[in-house]
């Protein structure tokens, strides 16, 4: 019964260089949601996808950050030319939602702790 | 746009006391959820309110749902040091999707044995 996993669970980038973060969700859940935590704060709230739909990305940053979700495979969190203020604690979580309308409870993976070096 | 505030950000306590950690939104909740983190872990569901003035207890943790559905409550009756972590209350956000959720800031809580 594996829960959500998160892989890598430490990755160290220098300046510039490119993080990918991967997800994969409670089996049978096709809703993921990505959050990010800085240190000693709540978690912020980036993106929310369906199974290869991004359904809200309001929380995401407007450049070098995308998500995906592809029909195959894990979800993807993607920063490009990561700068130091990228140094986080990413978390994915996912629910089953299968109606939008309900407030389903998400189930939280492990998260990728990003150092920028 | 929506906040959720929750008060104190640290409470420290010694073991057998009592613990509240409070949270206030500025709109009116469909449900309330509070998770905790353990240090260096992820959050871990706790519980979901729904009704307004609802009350639930599981062992020696009591949360509330306030009758306006702004504000909830997480009361932890003689604290162990097992209860040490950060508790988070968390609303959905609103809008065109309602996965996501909008969180508190989070009550650190640390228990001297």
């Amino acid at each position: 019964n594996a829960g959500v996993m998160q892989n890598p669970r430490h990755l160290v980038r220098r300046r510039g260089q490119e993080a990918r973060l991967r997800c994969s969700p409670v089996k049978g859940h096709s809703h993921v949601y990505w959050y990010r935590q800085l240190p000693e704060e709540g978690l912020k709230f980036m993106v929310y996808l369906q199974k290869e739909n991004i359904i809200d990305e309001s929380g995401m940053p407007k450049e070098r950050f995308s998500a995906e979700f592809p029909k195959e495979g894990p979800s993807i969190l993607r920063i490009q030319q990561v700068v130091r203020g990228d140094s986080a604690a990413y978390f994915c979580a996912s629910s089953p939602s299968r109606d939008r309308r309900r407030q389903e409870t998400q189930y939280f993976g492990p998260g990728t702790r990003l150092l920028v070096l | 746009g929506q906040q959720v505030m929750q008060i104190p950000q640290y409470q420290h306590v010694q073991e057998g006391e009592d613990f509240t950690t409070y949270c206030n939104s500025s709109t009116t909740l469909s449900n309330i959820q509070w998770y905790k983190q353990r240090p260096g872990g992820h959050p871990v569901f706790l519980i979901q309110l729904v009704k307004s003035g609802e009350v639930k207890k599981q062992k020696r943790l009591t949360f509330q749902f306030g009758e306006a559905k702004k504000n909830s409550s997480l009361h932890i009756t003689a604290t162990q040091t097992t209860d040490v972590g950060t508790y988070f209350c968390a609303g959905p956000a609103g809008g065109t999707s309602y996965g996501k959720l909008t969180f508190g800031q989070g009550t650190i809580l640390t228990v001297h044995p």
